[in-house]
């Protein structure tokens, strides 16, 4: 079964540029989340889809977004982009019901020059 | 709310020595826990869980008990390799509702030196 894959796995862009970052979850997977790791702030949640439904969302300002598709496909979305947005960006699928595992995809690295 | 506590790293070990990474949480709910793996330019990777007080989830030589009573989920390992040089993280999850979102530790680097 493929694991969880995300593209692209590197970008580079400039301060107040937009990016879109794609996951596509292991099939039959219903739930995706995406998570923002750094040096400093560690793992944060950004938000999970189920079902193409925004279920949960972190604490982060309204230029993060993101949207699911009806084959569970996933992506998020950075409007603006500040120095501080670069980050492992990590995409993690599940079923979607009950304290379950989650799977993880190798990340897209962000860099904002 | 909820919030998973660990012990601070970076953590230098010898080849074959005995690890103990701590983890503490506090949780909302009864949560399952979970030890994630994460090795240099990759994603996280499950290495264990436990869903119920008293569970000990084992992996890889890895092992980590439940404990409800000191809200507990140590990490231990009898003898590390250089291979399990590592970002290793402590996280729970909750219910259903929150199915998709995990709460994480801060991670623990792991390096072990030959």
């Amino acid at each position: 079964k493929a694991g969880v894959t995300q593209t692209p796995r590197y970008l580079i862009k400039t301060r107040g540029q937009q990016v879109t970052l794609s996951c596509s979850p292991i099939s039959g997977h219903r739930s995706v989340s995406w998570y923002q790791q750094t040096p400093g702030q560690g793992l944060q949640f950004l938000f999970e889809y189920f079902s193409e439904t925004q279920r949960n969302k972190g604490n982060f300002p309204g230029r993060f977004s993101g949207r699911q598709f009806s084959n569970s496909r996933s992506e998020m979305n950075v409007s603006t982009l500040e120095l501080g947005d670069s980050a492992l960006y990590l995409c993690a699928s599940s079923w979607g019901q009950g304290k379950e595992t989650q799977y993880f995809g190798p990340g897209t690295r962000l860099l904002v020059l | 709310g909820n919030s998973v506590t660990q012990m601070e790293g970076p953590v230098t070990l010898s080849e074959e020595a005995f690890l103990t990474i701590n983890c503490t949480y506090t949780a909302t709910g009864y949560p399952s826990l979970f030890w994630y793996v994460q090795y240099p330019g990759e994603g996280l990777q499950l290495l264990l869980k436990a869903t119920k007080a008293d569970d000990k989830g084992s992996n890889k030589g890895f092992e980590a008990t439940y404990r409800k009573e000191t809200t507990s989920f140590h990490l231990e390992k009898g003898s590390v390799q250089v291979s399990d040089s590592a970002v290793y993280f402590c996280a729970l999850s909750v219910d259903n509702t929150n199915a998709g979102k995990s709460t994480f530790g801060d991670g623990t680097t792991l390096t072990v030196k030959p």
